[in-house]
C-alpha cells in the first residue's frame, strides 16, 4: 500500500475526446509525477508538477497538460485524444526538498482506451 | 540521453533457482539506481535502490549493487518462488529519485516462476 491512489480505474474514450485523470498522493509528499505505460513497454515520463508549479516534462506534446492543488492532489488532462493513447497512465509522488536521494511511489493506475 | 537497458524476457524458471536479471545504464549525471516490480493489474513498487557506486540494495531476498565501472545494477535472487512472478523493471535518476527529469525506465523483463 504505497498511499498514492488513481481514479478512475478503467476509462474507454473516444479519439477526439478530453480525458481528466486524477491522483491523490502519498500524505506529506510535495512532488507528484505523471508516466504513461504502453503496452510491454516501461513508463515513459510525462511531467512532474513541485509545490502546484510544472517542475519538469518528458517528450510529450502540449494537449498533455496537469495541475497540483494545495493539497498536493494532481490531473492529468490529455485533449484530442489519439489511438496511441491507450495506455497505463501511472501517477507517482515523492517528498522533495529534504537534500536526501527521493522515493518515489506509485499509484496503481489508470487503464485508458481509446477507440 | 539516458537510457536503461535490460534483458528481455520472459524468463522462465523453477521455483528455487537462482536469478539475475542484467541491467545496465546510460547516464550524463551520477545517477541513482533503481528495481522497481510490477505484480499483474497493480502499479509499481519499488523493491530496492542504491544511491552511490558499491552500494548494494537490498530487499525481499532480492539483491543489487550498484557497478559505476561496468555502468551495471544486475538484480539477483539465490532462490526464487512461485509469488516473484511479476514484471521487473530497472531505472535511473539523475536527479536523486525522480527529480525534475523524472525516472529513466527499462522496457522490463517478465519473469515466470513454475511450480
Amino acid at each position: 500500500e504505497t498511499g498514492v491512489t488513481q481514479s478512475p480505474t478503467h476509462l474507454i474514450k473516444t479519439r477526439g475526446q478530453q480525458v481528466t485523470l486524477r491522483c491523490s498522493s502519498q500524505s506529506g509528499h510535495n512532488t507528484v509525477s505523471w508516466y504513461q505505460q504502453a503496452l510491454g513497454q516501461g513508463p515513459q515520463f510525462i511531467f512532474q508538477y513541485y509545490r502546484e508549479e510544472e517542475n519538469g516534462r518528458g517528450n510529450f506534446p502540449p494537449r498533455f497538460s496537469g495541475l497540483q492543488f494545495p493539497n498536493y492532489s494532481s490531473e492529468l488532462n490529455v485533449n484530442a485524444l489519439e489511438l496511441d493513447d491507450s495506455a497505463l497512465y501511472l501517477c507517482a509522488s515523492s517528498l522533495a526538498g529534504t537534500g536526501a536521494p527521493w522515493t518515489t511511489f506509485f499509484g496503481q493506475g489508470t487503464r485508458l482506451t481509446v477507440v | 540521453g539516458d537510457s536503461v537497458t535490460q534483458m528481455e524476457g520472459p524468463v522462465t524458471l523453477s521455483e528455487e533457482a537462482c536469478l539475475t536479471i542484467n541491467c545496465t545504464y546510460t547516464a550524463t549525471g551520477y545517477p541513482s539506481l533503481f528495481w522497481y516490480v510490477q505484480y499483474p493489474g497493480e502499479g509499481l513498487q519499488l523493491l530496492l535502490k542504491a544511491t552511490k557506486a558499491d552500494d548494494k540494495g537490498s530487499n525481499k531476498g532480492f539483491e543489487a549493487t550498484y557497478r559505476k565501472e561496468t555502468t551495471s545494477f544486475h538484480l539477483e535472487k539465490g532462490s526464487v518462488q512461485v509469488s516473484d512472478s511479476a514484471v521487473y523493471f530497472c531505472a535511473l535518476s539523475v536527479k536523486g529519485g525522480g527529480g525534475a527529469d523524472g525516472l529513466t525506465f527499462g522496457k522490463g523483463t517478465h519473469l515466470i516462476i513454475q511450480p
